[in-house]
């Protein structure tokens, strides 16, 4: 168990649809990362969000967005859903910036229909 | 801007055979670099990581990496394979305080 906890771990839904993944972090963790990973495209960092501010960016789409909170838990909301979306979508959280060391969630698989 | 290429994208082997996954990186002054193993179903997990000092590095479950400078490369080994360490294995680089990610070998234990 890494200590970061992703909900829902499933989600189905529609093409044009609007959908909210949940993150909480290991506890006393300031960054959390999220990454998509699908098959044809692998591995790929989105966001990075330091103690509520965004740090970094990769390949996310305009139709993405995500932020951290007081508490530290983040939500990665992705809106106009479309056939390619579907992917599974990992948070990820570090207690050190910069340290390499990340502990991952188990994903949230979306599939979109 | 760093990169870094993992060579195979499938390593299949027969169980208790040796096993190397190979990694290289595009050179940089200094570079920290690490192995994460994904299991069937779960997230990413820390499998070793090499910051300075010996070139060699243990990792969990009998892994070890070797870093080398002049070749540029990280490759990661087992003596001994077992069928649970059927997995998805992603070499990555830390650049400017990011991770930058190899595309992944999938490692298949044939009984």
């Amino acid at each position: 168990d890494s200590g970061v906890t992703q909900t829902p771990k499933h989600l189905i839904t529609a093409t044009g649809q609007r959908v909210t993944l949940r993150c909480s972090p290991r506890s006393g963790d300031l960054s959390v990362y999220w990454y998509q990973q699908s098959l044809d495209q692998g591995l790929q960092f989105l966001i990075q969000y330091y103690n509520g501010e965004e740090r970094a960016k990769g390949n996310i789409l305009e139709r993405f967005s995500a932020q951290q909170f007081p508490d530290l838990h983040s939500e990665l909301n992705l809106s106009s859903l479309e056939l390619g979306d579907s992917a599974l979508y990992f948070c990820a959280s570090s207690g050190q910036v910069g340290s390499g060391e990340l502990f991952f969630g188990e994903g949230s698989r979306l599939t979109v229909l | 801007a760093q990169s870094v290429t993992q060579l195979d994208s499938q390593v299949p082997v027969f169980e208790e055979a040796p096993v190397e996954l190979r990694c290289n990186y595009s050179s940089s002054v200094s570079v920290y670099l690490f192995w994460y193993v994904q299991y069937p179903n779960q997230g990413l997990q820390l499998l070793l990581k090499y910051l300075s000092g010996s070139t060699l590095v243990k990792g969990i479950n009998g892994f070890e990496a070797e870093f080398n400078k002049s070749q540029t490369s990280f490759h990661l080994r087992k003596p001994s394979v077992h069928i649970s360490d059927t997995a998805e294995y992603f070499c990555a680089v830390k650049s400017n305080y990011q991770l930058i990610w190899g595309a992944g070998t999938k490692l298949i234990i044939k009984p």
